[in-house]
């Protein structure tokens, strides 16, 4: 199943921009997420929502602005990022099955930030 | 301290090859899954095991979960160029929470 997309795929802003990545999920799921992947580290997990309520916020600065309006869309504003913003921001909707969680990437937005 | 330590980080073998990584921890871990994420892509889920000493097997990957369930191993049999990607090992420290992800094992196979 791969039916997490998100756009654009590639954005490159200045540090005075203010743009939004968007992800989208028909897969029926209920929990969504952004995370952050940067090279050499492991994914860092930003925001979570489950349905469609804010319920992890990991210390993430506040120049990064989550909007989950429905189950199906996720968005990520982003305004006067920092260069080490520059990563890519992975998307991912989830759902359990007997206890178990397993969660559906999207191909992520790699963000490079001048 | 990563909660899941995956090694080796980076790992070039010729196709044809036989291959480990590994992932380790000193927590127990109610399930553990390995992803599999090729260039411009995101992780894609290939197994997700939940009993200790449990074995599965994915034609030529061969994955198992620790009898303590604080560990788990890939093992690729004869490695393909499309074995190529980052090899990323989640577990969930008890049943329905959050999946902490290790740092991945960056593997390339040369033709």
């Amino acid at each position: 199943e791969t039916g997490v997309t998100q756009t654009p795929r590639h954005l490159v802003m200045g540090m005075t921009n203010k743009k939004s990545l968007k992800c989208e999920q028909h897969l029926g799921h209920n929990a969504m997420y952004w995370y952050k992947q940067s090279a050499k580290k492991p994914l860092e997990l930003m925001f979570v929502y489950s349905l469609e309520e804010r319920v992890e916020n990991n210390s993430v600065p506040s120049r990064f602005s989550p909007e989950c309006p429905n189950s199906s869309h996720l968005f990520l504003h982003l305004h006067t990022l920092q260069p080490e913003d520059s990563a890519l921001y992975l998307c991912a909707s989830s759902r359990r099955d007997r206890g178990l969680e397993t969660q559906y990437f999207g191909p992520g937005t790699r963000l490079l930030v001048l | 301290t990563q909660l899941l330590e995956q090694s080796p980080q980076f790992l070039s073998i010729q196709e044809g090859e036989n291959l480990t990584v590994y992932c380790n921890s000193s927590s127990v871990f109610s399930s553990l899954q390995w992803y599999r994420q090729e260039p411009g892509e995101g992780p894609v889920l290939l197994v997700t095991v939940v009993t200790g000493g449990e074995v599965k097997k994915l034609k030529r990957l061969t994955f198992q979960f620790g009898d303590a369930r604080k560990d788990s191993s890939l093992h690729i049999t004869a490695a393909q160029p499309g074995d190529t990607g980052l090899y990323l090992c989640a577990g969930a420290l008890a049943s329905g929470s959050r999946l902490t992800f290790g740092e991945g094992t960056q593997l390339t196979v040369n033709p």
